[in-house]
């Protein structure tokens, strides 16, 4: 199993400018997400899915999209860059037994991305 | 809907002293718990979790933590610091897999730096 797979590693991107970062997952997880990494803030929840056709906000989800297709897949839309969104973006998932709370979480490496 | 709360940003100890990073939580239901530790520049790594078993939890590398409900605690402690322990540690909550309410929450770290 490759486990959760992220592309690209790093990102730099100019004010306006739009992009998608890559997750996947090769695990049947049902739960996946993305967080955003900023020095002293810990890791924010920016959009979450419990499974495909299902998504929901995390704590930060302005300027963020998500979508979720298959299973495998779950893509984040940047869709006007702004220097704020400079960070490290982290795609997770997990899986519940049926009833239960999630597991815990499988992470991919994580994009650097620069936003100038 | 949950949330955690970790009570130290910074954590400074003497090798071979004991290591005690506080987390908080809160729930609407019976949460999952977990502690992730991540190395300078490195990836999240899972060192132990309460998923509704044994209140205290053993975990890699010496580290252990005990769930308190009354006090809605689960900090990690471990009896003696090793230079190797210095790294960015995270109490994370989930809670009530396959909702679309539910989802896992960091706290926003404790950083543990270990002196000589």
């Amino acid at each position: 199993n490759a486990g959760v797979t992220q592309t690209p590693k790093f990102q730099v991107l100019k004010t306006g400018q739009s992009m998608t970062l890559q997750c996947a997952q090769d695990m049947n997880h049902e739960y996946m997400s993305w967080y955003r990494q900023d020095p002293g803030m810990g890791l924010r929840l920016i959009h979450y899915s419990v499974g495909a056709g299902i998504t929901d906000q995390g704590e930060v989800p302005n300027g963020y999209n998500v979508s979720r297709s298959t299973t495998e897949d779950f893509p984040l839309r940047l869709l006007s860059a702004a220097p704020s969104q400079t960070s490290v973006y982290f795609c997770a998932s997990s899986y519940a037994p049926r009833g239960g709370n999630f597991n815990e979480q499988f992470f991919g490496p994580g994009t650097r991305l620069t936003v100038l | 809907a949950q949330s955690v709360t970790q009570l130290d940003s910074h954590v400074s100890v003497s090798e071979g002293t004991p290591v005690l990073l506080r987390c908080n939580y809160s729930s609407s239901y019976s949460p999952s718990l977990f502690w992730y530790v991540q190395h300078p520049n490195k990836g999240l790594q899972l060192l132990l979790k309460y998923t509704s078993a044994a209140t205290l939890v053993k975990g890699i590398n010496g580290f252990e933590a005990e769930f308190k409900k009354s006090e809605t605690s689960f900090h990690l402690t471990k009896p003696s610091a090793h230079m190797s322990d210095a790294a960015e540690y995270f109490c994370v909550v989930s809670e009530v897999g396959y909702s679309s309410a539910s989802k896992i929450i960091f706290g926003s770290g404790t950083r543990l730096s270990i002196r000589p």
